[in-house]
């Protein structure tokens, strides 16, 4: 397996347009994740899914962000509109089970760097 | 991360050991986690502590857990300059049912020196 995929590596664009991350997770994997990751903030769990349905997004910033998971190999998440205080990497990660707290590895895709200016 | 902290920074000599800390706040997490993350990458698990030992040691690395005052380590001995990377440590903490969520630190960035 190639692991997680997430495309685009990198993305610019301008604020107020709609920007769509997307996200591949390891074949078999009943678990994803959304992360977000800033200086300042360090990382933060925006939302995870079990089985394509989403289980916990209590982490997502607002309601300009949206996150799908139409099936079990394709994930996606949305801001729209896109301000600058979006600008941050954004990681997407899958595992086999829930909890991560039995020693279970999540495993992380390369990230997408968004800037929004 | 929320209430996971750690040094942002440490510099050491390639051959010496390098020592990056951790707190934590849930005592009742049962696996605490030191990720690594390479320039431009995601992050990679490096090794994992039950909450019941207090030392884990796979190769070049030692974990030492400290429950008490809530407190991990990750020791790196005889650093490379390979070994430069952020490292974060991170807690499972339970939210409800049988679900935990992993809570990362803000990553300590290990610089070796050649």
């Amino acid at each position: 397996d190639a692991g997680v995929i997430q495309s685009p590596r990198h993305e610019v664009t301008e604020m107020g347009q709609e920007v769509t991350l997307r996200c591949k997770p390891i074949s078999g994997h009943d678990y994803l994740f959304w992360y977000r990751q800033t200086m300042m903030r360090g990382l933060e769990l925006l939302i995870y899914f079990n089985n394509n349905v989403p289980i916990d997004d209590s982490g997502m910033p607002e309601d300009r962000f949206s996150a799908k998971m139409p099936n079990a190999s394709f994930s996606t998440l949305k801001i729209q509109p896109s301000e600058p205080r979006d600008s941050a990497v954004y990681f997407c990660a899958s595992s086999l089970a829930p909890s991560l707290g039995d020693g279970t590895e999540a495993f992380f895709g390369q990230g997408t760097r968004l800037t929004v200016v | 991360g929320e209430d996971v902290e750690q040094s942002l920074f440490l510099s050491v000599r390639e051959g010496d050991s390098s020592v990056i800390n951790c707190t934590y706040t849930d005592s009742s997490s049962t696996y605490l986690y030191w990720y690594k993350q390479e320039p431009g990458a995601g992050l990679q698990l490096l090794t994992y502590i039950f909450s019941n030992m207090d030392m884990k040691q796979d190769q070049r690395l030692t974990v030492l857990l400290n429950k008490k005052d809530k407190h991990l380590s990750l020791r790196i001995a005889d650093t490379q300059t390979g070994d430069s990377a952020i490292y974060f440590c991170a807690e499972s903490r339970r939210y409800g049912g049988a679900t935990n969520k992993l809570i990362f630190g803000t990553g300590t960035l290990l610089a070796v020196q050649p």
